[in-house]
């Protein structure tokens, strides 16, 4: 059982270039996460999902769309990306409402030019 | 708002206490969490506690809860070079999702 995988593990952009981030789980959760994590700021939130079809923003959803067309599945696109969105990029998943733990995959990180 | 505090670094001896330190200002949160990053690494659960909870044993763990002062500590016992790692406070809200709000990660460096 792999949990949750992320790809790519790392990746150099050049700013106004579109870039989906893939996050994929096997653990049949409802609900899926993606985080940015910033030096000093700790982990933010950027957009979620409870359910397969369903998505809501976060925290910081400016400059990211996410789609949820299957359980398993809960990719990150950066439509233009720019310099302020290099950062790590974590996927999380949880059982959903009931669940109390979110499990993270390894993260990508992201370097915009 | 909610709001998560720790102090960015702690340094200890090997074979000695770590106490790692939190404050929050939301008292709404349903649970708290301690999460460990290793370099390169997602994060990790190590342990949580649920609010109406004052404290949580596991193994060398142990977590504090003072919720008259908004206060979360991690107790690491017998800290060893493996602890070596930042660790993220988290509270959870349930609502129409389950929030997690981190502080910033606290870096603890154990040396021999």
């Amino acid at each position: 059982i792999a949990g949750i995988t992320q790809a790519p593990t790392s990746q150099i952009l050049a700013a106004g270039r579109r870039m989906t981030l893939r996050c994929t789980q096997d653990m049949r959760h409802n609900a899926m996460y993606w985080y940015r994590q910033d030096l000093g700021l700790g982990l933010r939130l950027i957009h979620y999902s409870n359910t397969a079809g369903t998505t809501g923003k976060g925290e910081v959803p400016d400059g990211y769309s996410v789609s949820r067309a299957n359980t398993d599945d809960f990719p990150l696109t950066l439509a233009s990306a720019v310099p302020s969105q290099t950062s790590v990029y974590f996927c999380a998943s949880s059982e959903g409402l009931a669940g109390n733990e979110q499990f993270f995959g390894p993260g990508t990180r992201l370097t915009v030019l | 708002g909610e709001d998560v505090e720790q102090s960015l670094f702690l340094s200890v001896r090997e074979g000695d206490s770590s106490v790692i330190n939190c404050t929050y200002t939301d008292s709404s949160s349903t649970y708290l969490y301690w999460y460990k990053q290793e370099p390169g690494a997602g994060l990790q659960l190590l342990t949580y506690i649920f609010s109406n909870m004052d404290m949580k044993q596991d193994q060398r763990l142990t977590v504090l809860l003072n919720k008259k002062d908004k206060h979360l500590s991690l107790r690491i016992a017998d800290t060893q070079t493996g602890d070596s790692a930042i660790y993220f406070c988290a509270e959870m809200f349930s609502g129409g999702y389950n929030k997690l709000i981190f502080g910033a990660g606290t870096r603890l460096a154990v040396h021999p």
